[in-house]
């Protein structure tokens, strides 16, 4: 099972919007809803900010938004804030026998 | 308070073997699933195992399958490694509801395999 693909870095400047894609194939993102994105800060574990493609768990801001169309899955940030620069992930279930899979990384850079 | 905490990490030489642990507490621990994840240093987060509630299915990663085996008892999850290798070198992470707002995760606990 191949990881899903992310690009390297997507950077923006406080206030701005941005997004990150997350293409995989009709085997995994494509084939379920069930992809989340994970925000990882440095020597941290990861926190879930999206689940089902589109929703938000408890406490997560309304900033985070997810989506998806056909094999790929994005995650925007809305109003890009110093606290969002890290590294985000995306996971999506496969159905198979090695039942997840995560994407390569995007490292957030707030300018 | 949900809560996971690994152990059982260290450092090994290529070839050898490590068992890791993760404790549960705060939450019905044979209701869920659990996994393992593993994260390289200055790499990516990877999928490694999967146990489920009743400990009766289990899932691999290719890049362990037949090296690693995910175990389970009342209120532990383990991890089995042998004959590990260089690219084992990792922080590994146990999780519960991966893909869920339920989720949790450890803090994780770091394994190198150097000779």
């Amino acid at each position: 099972q191949s990881a899903l693909t992310q690009p390297a870095s997507v950077s923006g400047s406080p206030g701005q919007s941005i997004t990150i894609s997350c293409t995989g194939t009709s085997s995994d993102v494509g084939g379920y809803n069930y992809v989340s994105w994970y925000q990882q800060h440095p020597g941290k574990a990861p926190k879930l900010m999206i689940y089902d493609v589109f929703n938000r768990p408890s406490g997560v801001s309304d900033r985070f938004s997810g989506s998806k169309s056909g094999n790929t899955a994005s995650l925007t940030i809305s109003g890009l804030q110093a606290e969002d620069e890290a590294d985000y992930y995306c996971i999506s279930y496969t159905g198979t026998s090695s039942p997840y899979v995560f994407g390569t990384g995007t490292k957030v850079t707030v300018l | 308070e949900e809560q996971l905490v690994e152990s059982g990490g260290g450092s090994v030489q290529p070839g050898g073997s490590l068992r890791l642990s993760c404790a549960a507490s705060g939450f019905t621990f044979t209701r869920f699933a659990m996994h393992w994840v593993r994260q390289a240093p200055g790499k990516g987060l990877e999928y490694v195992s999967t146990i489920s509630g009743d400990g009766r299915s289990t899932y691999y990663a290719d890049s362990v399958k037949g090296r690693f085996t995910i175990s389970r008892d009342d209120s532990k999850m383990y991890l089995q490694m042998t004959s590990l290798r260089a690219e084992d070198t990792a922080m590994y992470f146990c999780a519960k509801d991966l893909l869920e707002d339920t989720t949790r995760w450890g803090q994780g606990t770091l394994v190198t395999v150097s000779s």
